[in-house]
């Protein structure tokens, strides 16, 4: 079965620092994607930044950006330059990219970032 | 573009009520994906559709749920009778489809649901 693990509820940062968030995952599948989304308190959906499993070069979008280690099943977001706008959950998906459409979510994480 | 549209964005029923959820999703869109969130069980997909069709609905949880998409711009989720155990935020999300390239998701703004 497909799992997608966020290993941290919970993280802080300050304004400006930089912080990374971990996810792990599972599948026997080759071809899939991975994707981060951002939900502030509004609670809208945001997708932040997405990576091709059949791509080495890690995604990078402004001041995001993952680490994507293939291998190990790992897939990090890594949020550089913290703003306070950047507060909210984190939650990590895996898709397998066959003919199925949906993506299996993390738990996620709850990130605060402090003035 | 006005992205994916949800109404209404707050529902309070009283318990044994039917309940309608209503989702547009984006122009172009062929796939749509209905998730529920809850703190206890995060974010679970109920039933996706690809061209209109139904293509999964493992994750719907009893024959109180159902969904329908009778057109490429509309689709509903009813829950009839309403538990309060349903109360939750519901979100639609679409997609280009399901081939490869077209995994990117888009959330509507969600339906927070109570039932008292």
């Amino acid at each position: 079965a497909q799992t997608v693990t966020q290993s941290q509820p919970e993280m802080s940062v300050q304004e400006a620092e930089t912080v990374t968030l971990s996810c792990t995952y599972d599948t026997s599948e080759n071809n899939y994607y991975l994707f981060w989304y951002k939900q502030p308190p509004s609670r809208q959906m945001i997708l932040v930044i997405r990576q091709e499993a059949y791509k080495q070069q890690n995604a990078t979008e402004n001041r995001f950006s993952v680490n994507f280690q293939k291998a190990a099943k790992s897939f990090s977001l890594k949020i550089s330059d913290s703003q306070l706008g950047d507060t909210a959950m984190y939650f990590c998906a895996h898709n397998y990219g066959g003919s199925q459409g949906n993506l299996i979510f993390g738990k996620g994480t709850k990130l605060s970032v402090k003035p | 573009d006005a992205g994916v549209i949800q109404s209404p964005r707050h529902e309070v029923t009283e318990m044994g009520q039917e309940v309608t959820l209503r989702c547009k999703p984006i122009s172009g869109h062929n796939s749509l994906f209905w998730y529920r969130q809850t703190m206890m069980r995060g974010l679970e997909l109920l039933i996706y559709f690809n061209n209109n069709v139904p293509i999964d609905d493992s994750g719907m949880p009893e024959d109180r749920f159902s969904a329908k998409m009778p057109n490429a711009s509309f689709s509903t989720l009813k829950i009839q009778p309403s538990e309060p155990r349903d109360s939750a935020v519901y979100f639609c999300a679409s997609s280009l489809g399901l081939g490869a390239g077209s995994y990117e998701q888009y959330f509507g703004p969600g339906t927070r649901l109570t039932v008292t």
